[in-house]
């Protein structure tokens, strides 16, 4: 079982281009969530969602955008980077919602110039 | 407004200490969640629990859902315990909240 896999582990962009984040999960989970953690900060949720084809926003959606096509891959989109975005970038994957747990990919660790 | 406050948020310890990390929020939830972060970036879920106590080695976590509080203990600490442990909660929709987290170094 290969869990989450997150790729790329690294990428720079400069301001304005754009760029997916790819997430993989084998586990046949339902629910999938995007985070993101800035220095000092606690993981934010920027998208989740709880099946193929349903997506929703979580705190932190500017500037970005998701899709469900398959229960597998939840990939995050990034138009016109900004340094706002430079970041390190986790997704998850869980079974069903609050009372199930997390299994999380490697990060991606992100800086817009 | 910190959803979730975690204290301390620094922590060193020499080995074999007992360790206490503290953990509280401010409105109901069905369960919350501890999770390990490594040296590396990678996070890791320790537990999720909704009441009582969770046991996995020589960690154990407890909740207290009527005073919204929840404690991560480290028994016999080791130097490879060291992270940062965070934790946080999903509550709604898209009412997700995770602490900034407590670093632990635990000295040799």
């Amino acid at each position: 079982n290969a869990g989450v896999t997150q790729t790329p582990k690294f990428r720079i962009l400069k301001i304005g281009q754009s760029m997916t984040l790819q997430c993989t999960q084998d586990m046949n989970h339902n629910y999938m969530y995007w985070y993101r953690q800035d220095p000092g900060m606690g993981l934010k949720l920027i998208y989740y969602s709880v099946g193929a084809g349903i997506t929703d926003k979580g705190e932190v959606p500017n500037g970005y955008n998701v899709s469900r096509s398959t229960t597998e891959d939840f990939p995050l989109r990034l138009e016109l980077a900004a340094p706002s975005q430079t970041s390190v970038y986790f997704c998850a994957s869980s079974y069903s919602g609050a009372n199930y747990g997390y299994t999380f990919g490697s990060g991606t660790r992100l800086t817009v110039v | 407004k910190n959803e979730v406050e975690q204290s301390p948020q620094n922590l060193t310890a020499q080995e074999g200490e007992f360790i206490t990390i503290n953990c509280s929020y401010s409105v109901g939830i069905s369960a919350l969640h501890w999770l390990q972060q490594h040296p590396g970036g990678g996070i890791v879920s320790l537990f999720m629990l909704s009441s009582g106590k969770k046991k996995h080695g020589r960690l154990i976590a407890t909740i207290n859902i009527q005073e919204k509080h929840s404690s991560l203990h480290i028994t016999a600490s080791h130097p490879r315990d060291s992270a940062v442990y965070i934790c946080g909660y999903h509550r709604t929709g898209n009412q997700f909240y995770f602490g900034t987290g407590t670093s632990l170094t635990v000295i040799p």
